[in-house]
């Protein structure tokens, strides 16, 4: 079975504070994702890595930054947390080629910025 | 980027067949359609994937025409378990970075 595992279910920051969101998936995919989800916006692709130290920005970048320094790890970085950056945030792996959009999606975690 | 639209919600009875479908007419050539499943606090779930006319597996079909503008989840005798939110992903599935997910559908099962 796929696992993927984010490192909070919940976590509470102040704005300004420096936020770290670490996902780790165990089936070798080469692909990672990072989204948000909010009421009425579906799901939004914030960034995307295809490979080792290897990122696209997705749909809504701003104000984000990522780092996959290990197959297995893709981290989401808040450089400077602000209110507007309450959220879901899912991340979400698969294995590159024809297996793209076979996404295994971790629990999430749900920020909340005071 | 493809655009996709899906209905807002629908409703349904246990036992029922049902039918969400998903618009996409800009879909490119190299592109598929994709179909996940997301109860509330968990993450999507991934159901189905089809390039053209019919797939099925033991949860769902999906259906796609000729031309590609469109696609519908089919659910077969759904169950109170069923009531979920759905969602369409439509791109390339080698560049997924470049894929875009519909708003969901959110399927409520009466019973």
């Amino acid at each position: 079975d796929v696992k993927v595992t984010q490192s909070s279910r919940y976590l509470v920051k102040r704005t300004g504070e420096k936020v770290f969101l670490e996902c780790v998936q165990d089936m070798d995919h080469e692909n990672m994702f990072w989204y948000r989800q909010d009421p009425g916006l579906g799901l939004r692709l914030i960034y995307f890595s295809y490979d080792v130290k290897m990122k696209e920005k997705g749909d809504i970048p701003e104000g984000y930054s990522v780092s996959r320094e290990k197959k297995e790890r893709f981290s989401l970085i808040l450089e400077s947390a602000s209110t507007n950056q309450t959220s879901m945030y899912l991340c979400a792996s698969s294995f590159g080629g024809q297996g793209g959009h076979e996404q295994y999606f971790g629990p999430g975690t749900r920020l909340t910025v005071t | 980027l493809a655009k996709t639209t899906q209905p807002i919600s629908m409703d349904s009875y246990e036992g029922q067949e049902v039918n969400i479908t998903c618009s996409h007419n800009n879909i490119a050539t190299n592109d598929y359609i994709t179909w996940y499943q997301q109860f509330p606090s968990q993450g999507p779930r991934f159901i189905i994937q089809g390039y053209k006319t019919k797939v099925t597996n033991e949860v769902a079909s999906l259906f796609i025409p000729a031309d590609r503008k469109s696609s519908t989840l089919s659910l077969p005798r759904v169950s109170l378990s069923d009531t979920a939110v759905y969602y369409c992903l439509v791109g390339d599935v080698t560049n997924a970075g470049k894929s875009t997910f519909g708003d969901g559908t959110t399927l409520t099962v009466k019973p």
